[in-house]
């Protein structure tokens, strides 16, 4: 009864580097949906995949980030060049339907510190 | 643009009494709401929700009470334990333009007193 998870909880790079982050959806899930929770801020949907398909990216910043969700394996969120700024914990979420009037399930989240 | 506000960033209620967490929201598009529940150092855990066609839901000591009118919705918790200290989330979700949204507030720090 695995919930979502996610690949690595912590990581740390330094300006100028890649991160990605890996998010495994629930058993039966092929949606997810990316955040972002900046200190003291509240959750901030970054991007809604299907398998193969981004359907939403309408929070995704529009350089340096990219979000894939392949036929196999965990959909990957990609941050290339990063910054300080970028420092943040990055939580995906899965849902069995599409997002409306769905319930989302949540992973761990990854912790990103940029130093 | 906050579509979907919690005006109170936190809240502290003795043990035992009620904690009730409150959510604002301005699009009517909204159609299904959602509470969610944060520990430090976690993901956020769904903990109850309510569709529009419904103004009231119970799920043991939570409740969500929903006022379409006033485009507002609160969550109930009795009687608080000290296990309920924890972020709390406030989520609406809808149709917005061509797709479906889920909007989440900002959240509310609940502190549950001794």
């Amino acid at each position: 009864n695995a919930g979502v998870m996610q690949n690595p909880r912590h990581l740390v790079r330094r300006r100028g580097q890649e991160a990605r982050l890996r998010c495994s959806p629930m058993k039966g899930h092929s949606h997810v949906y990316w955040y972002r929770q900046l200190p003291e801020e509240g959750l901030k949907f970054m991007v809604y995949l299907q398998k193969e398909n981004i359907i939403d990216e309408s929070g995704m910043p529009k350089e340096r980030f990219s979000a894939e969700f392949p036929k196999e394996g965990p959909s990957i969120l990609r941050i290339q060049q990063v910054v300080r700024g970028d420092s943040a914990a990055y939580f995906c979420a899965s849902s069995r339907l599409r997002q409306g009037g769905e319930t989302q399930y949540f992973g761990p989240g990854t912790r990103l510190l940029v130093l | 643009d906050q579509q979907v506000k919690q005006n109170s960033p936190s809240l502290s209620v003795q043990e035992g009494r009620i904690s009730i967490l409150n959510c604002d929201y301005t699009n009517s598009m909204f159609d299904y709401f959602l509470w969610y529940k944060k520990y430090p150092a976690e993901g956020p855990t769904f903990l109850i929700s309510i569709s529009s066609i419904k103004d009231k839901n119970e799920d043991g000591r939570f409740t969500v009470f929903l006022n379409k009118s006033a485009k507002h919705l609160s969550l109930h918790i009795v009687p608080s334990q000290p296990g309920d200290s924890a972020v709390y989330f406030c989520a609406a979700s809808g149709r917005i333009g061509r797709d479906d949204k889920i909007i989440f507030g900002k959240g509310t720090r609940l502190h549950i007193l001794p």
